[in-house]
């Protein structure tokens, strides 16, 4: 089944200390995105991957890091979480002139 | 830049009632694509459907319509014969080559319109 999977699906933290949200995709696709979404604020962009090596910022990046050592995974890192970061994330993917398809989402609460 | 305005916070309709959600668009490209995707209680974003700039026809999927007018910048969604698992947030979306470094990438979203469809 083509699916964008996300982990772990929900993550209470405190602040400060590492964590990293993992995203998988098992369509090939070349593009790789992570969004955040905030009541009143709605989806913004955090960064973004064009292919594996590729990446660059999207809206709002402060705070967080991406990688992208291979074409299917796309990972999030906050290096040291702070309670502005709590927040429902999403991670995206697409073929280059496709729909972006998106993982379930994360919930994370940063205390 | 570019820019999705859902007037429509907040839609309560009976069920099988026809509804419409609108979406009003800005960007300066001539080359841009049109989304929309569902957000149901359960959290996850489902793609709907994209349209691109240079295709102005009027889609047909099911229940679902989409008008897309570039004379108004609008991109209205109406859902006939609502139901009650049609409840949900929806979201317009615009991607522009001008905003994405050439590519049709970057998503910009709307607030989103919450639909309740009561039984």
């Amino acid at each position: 089944e083509a699916q964008v999977t996300q982990n772990p699906r929900y993550l209470i933290t405190v602040t400060g200390k590492k964590l990293t949200v993992t995203c998988s995709q098992n369509m090939n696709h070349e593009y790789m995105s992570w969004y955040r979404q905030d009541p009143g604020l709605g989806l913004r962009q955090i960064y973004y991957s064009m292919n594996v090596e590729v990446t660059d910022k999207g809206d709002v990046p402060e705070g967080y890091k991406v990688s992208r050592k291979e074409k299917r995974n796309f990972p999030l890192i906050l290096e040291s979480p702070s309670p502005n970061q709590t927040s429902l994330y999403f991670c995206a993917s697409s073929f280059t002139s496709g729909p972006q398809y998106f993982g379930a989402g994360t919930r994370l609460s940063v205390l | 830049a570019q820019k999705v305005t859902q007037a429509q916070t907040e839609i309560s309709v009976v069920e099988k009632e026809d509804v419409t959600l609108d979406c009003v668009y800005e960007t300066r490209d001539t080359t841009y694509y049109l989304f929309w995707y569902k957000q149901p209680p359960s959290g996850e974003l489902v793609f709907l459907i994209r349209r691109n700039s240079f295709d102005e026809q009027n889609e047909i999927s099911g229940r679902y319509s989409w008008n897309f007018q570039k004379s108004t910048s609008s991109f209205n969604f109406t859902i006939t014969a609502s139901q009650v698992v049609d409840s949900a947030v929806y979201f317009c979306a615009l991607s522009d080559a001008r905003n994405s470094g050439g590519s049709n990438y970057k998503l910009t979203f709307g607030k989103g319109t919450l639909l309740t469809v009561n039984p």
